[in-house]
């Protein structure tokens, strides 16, 4: 079974809007960890943002914020303020449990940003 | 302070052929993975090095193996090479408590393109 969704092949947005990059997940675990991961075509995965499933408050970073909704297993990622640097590819990954050290990766989702 | 670097960038090898790829941790790091991940698609856990053994392991088949050294370097191995071999491999490290705010977070390489022909 797929242990990331991303249902959002490619998106568009116009510069300095919001974009929300949708996320669900799989896990029986109670505790895990959910990343997101910036590819731009150089290939390098740059490490967005972090939101471990105990965390209370939504994790922000910057113009990066994931919205996590434990209930639903969504972890939308919402970048605001788009600059045209934020092309790129997004993964999101999760940890599942302290004794689970690989990430799992979704399919990605491809953001386009216009000028 | 050196991030996570791998060698070669690119490689072109021919079916049923053998490849080593290297992958040296960022400072301070002590645990390296390997991910393969082909064109369009997320990137594959192959297995994870820690303390110069094979901590754990995804779904992959015997032709790829690896190996950890004492200064926390690694190679990935792929014997046989097959087509559906061609991939970028990416590398990454991460330490005991590593990221902004302490969580296991895994820093990536630039990784290796491998094309199989």
């Amino acid at each position: 079974a797929q242990k990331i969704t991303q249902t959002q092949p490619g998106m568009f947005v116009q510069e300095k809007e919001a974009v929300t990059l949708d996320c669900t997940y799989d896990t029986s675990d109670q505790s895990y960890g959910l990343f997101w991961y910036k590819q731009p075509s150089s290939g390098e995965m740059i490490f967005l943002i972090y939101q471990g499933s105990y965390d209370e408050q939504n994790a922000t970073e910057g113009r990066y914020s994931l919205n996590f909704q434990k209930a639903r297993k969504s972890a939308n990622l919402v970048i605001s303020a788009s600059q045209l640097g934020d092309s790129a590819m997004y993964f999101c990954a999760m940890r599942e449990g302290p004794n689970d050290y690989k990430l799992s990766f979704g399919a990605g989702t491809t953001v386009t940003v216009r000028a | 302070d050196a991030g996570v670097t791998q060698s070669p960038t690119h490689l072109i090898k021919t079916r049923g052929q053998q490849v080593t790829l290297r992958c040296s941790p960022k400072s301070g790091h002590d645990t390296v993975s390997w991910y393969q991940q082909a064109l369009g698609q997320g990137p594959q856990f192959i297995f994870q090095y820690y303390e110069e053994e094979e901590r754990q392991r995804g779904n992959f088949p015997d032709r790829f193996s690896g190996h950890q050294f004492p200064n926390y370097s690694s190679e990935l191995n792929v014997n046989a090479l097959l087509l559906g071999d061609s991939a970028l491999y990416l590398c990454a490290s991460s330490g005991t408590a590593t990221g902004t705010s302490g969580i296991y977070e895994q820093y990536f390489g630039p990784g290796t393109r491998l094309t199989v022909t």
